[in-house]
């Protein structure tokens, strides 16, 4: 059983459209995050939910909307795609209490 | 605010060669470090773990020392192989709890093992 799962793994869409990315967790963790990885690999952590509230929200541009309709679950739908949208996002999992977080596989945006 | 510095890659070995990537880390308090691994076309996997000072992680092969004093959490491997090949990325999670388990990250060392 896969721990994370994400879908879509690959995502082609063009400038301006709208798309939402799934992700579902079934560890019974409080708390699920998206992290993105620019062309360079480097990570960084995008939203945070802690059972289906939001607690971090780093500097990311309104287009992306992260939604939690219950806690084995974390969407992010980005509106009006751009460009420089293109990277791979990636969803974890972790109980708050603990320090190990899981990764999903990843979903690689590629915006034309 | 919380970093990781990696050092600088990519990093290209022969088989059965010593590996040392290193790691430094700013932090207040006593953060929690990690190793993380991701092979090609795959997601980010928990390599090793240590949660204070002077913990040594391990698995694989792969060992790491958290050194409060120096700040550091260098990831070292006795021989490594070609299956090794891999990106790895030292990260940590901030010992507060307002950070929720939030991870910091390196900025990620390509390893490359020839036969």
């Amino acid at each position: 059983d896969t721990a994370v799962s994400q879908t879509p793994k690959y995502l082609v869409t063009q400038m301006g459209n709208d798309k939402s990315i799934k992700c579902e967790q079934n560890l019974g963790h409080d708390t699920m995050y998206w992290y993105k990885q620019d062309s360079k690999k480097f990570l960084k952590i995008m939203f945070s939910y802690n059972n289906k509230e939001l607690i971090i929200n780093e500097t990311v541009p309104n287009r992306f909307s992260p939604k939690s309709p219950d806690k084995a679950h974390l969407n992010l739908h980005i509106n009006s795609l751009e460009l420089g949208d293109s990277a791979v996002y990636f969803c974890a999992s972790s109980q708050v209490s603990n320090t190990e977080a899981f990764f999903g596989q990843g979903t690689r945006l590629t915006v034309v | 605010g919380n970093s990781v510095t990696q050092m600088e890659g990519p990093v290209t070995l022969s088989e059965e060669a010593f590996l040392t990537i290193n790691c430094t880390y700013t932090a207040t308090g006593y953060p929690s470090l990690f190793w993380y691994v991701q092979y090609p076309g795959e997601g980010l996997q928990l390599l090793l773990k240590a949660t204070k000072a002077d913990d040594k992680g391990s698995n694989k092969g792969f060992e790491a020392t958290y050194r409060k004093e120096t700040t550091s959490f260098h990831l070292e491997k006795g021989s490594v192989q070609v299956s090794d090949s891999a990106v790895y990325f030292c990260a940590l999670r901030d010992a507060g709890g307002t950070s929720y388990g939030k991870l910091t990250f390196g900025q990620g060392t390509i390893l490359t093992v020839h036969p």
